[in-house]
């Protein structure tokens, strides 16, 4: 069974560090795309960027350039997002998914998501 | 990238049929990509609906369909039942990256 677990939730405050991470499970890691996708409180989905863990190939929404880190360590089928300086603004839902391509390329598998929390 | 333009929200009666739009340009939708869409209930992750335009995971009841016209995709749910009432996202590539509707919450009345 494919699965994918994301750590939990973190409250953190404005300057803080943060990373965060998505495990997969039940297929071969290496081989399929990580995404990462934002939804603020009350708000729709947003593309962040995406990783190819088999050579950390990664590409950043325009959008989310330079905000974030995306990276992955395939010896532990995991993929992380990470901030340097948090700010309020940061404070979201975050979910990690499985890029599959056929004819065309999509979500085929969602992690739980991960619930952060910025505030002084 | 903007985001795709979806209806805010859409309602429809048990055993109705609704459609939702999703409308965006010759860059993204209209080119050769092909629309997936997402179904979220409150306070869970995004399922996959549909892929490649029209195409059904395991497991999703074939009240589900996707079509496409031009710059706009199109997701009809037949035979509305209550627990259809969620918020639905369409989902093109956008380039190298990907873009995502507004999102449309389904009221099922």
């Amino acid at each position: 069974e494919v699965q994918l677990v994301q750590s939990g939730a973190e409250v953190k405050k404005p300057g803080e560090s943060l990373k965060i991470s998505c495990k997969g499970s039940g297929y071969s890691f290496t081989n399929y795309w990580i995404g990462w996708v934002r939804q603020m409180p009350g708000k729709g989905l947003e593309w962040m960027g995406i990783i190819y863990p088999g050579d950390s190939d990664t590409r950043y929404s325009p959008s989310f350039q330079g905000q974030v880190t995306i990276s992955a360590d395939k010896s532990i089928s995991t993929a992380y997002l990470q901030w340097s300086s948090l700010k309020a603004s940061d404070t979201a839902m975050y979910y990690c998914a499985r890029q599959n391509c056929g004819g065309d390329c999509y979500l085929d598998y969602w992690g739980q998501g991960t619930l952060v929390t910025v505030s002084s | 990238q903007s985001a795709l333009t979806q209806p805010a929200s859409v309602s429809g009666s048990p055993g109705q049929s609704i459609t939702i739009s999703c409308t965006g340009t010759s860059s993204d939708v209209g080119s050769y990509n092909l629309v997936s869409w997402y179904q979220q209930h409150p306070g869970k992750a995004p399922k996959l609906m549909i892929y490649e335009g029209s195409k059904r995971p395991s497991g999703v009841s074939n009240r589900f369909s996707g079509s496409k016209s031009g710059n706009t995709a199109s997701l009809t749910i037949s035979g509305l039942q209550a627990e259809d009432e969620a918020d639905y996202y369409c989902c093109s590539n956008a380039g190298s990256s990907r873009v995502f509707g507004g999102g449309t919450k389904l009221t099922v009345l």
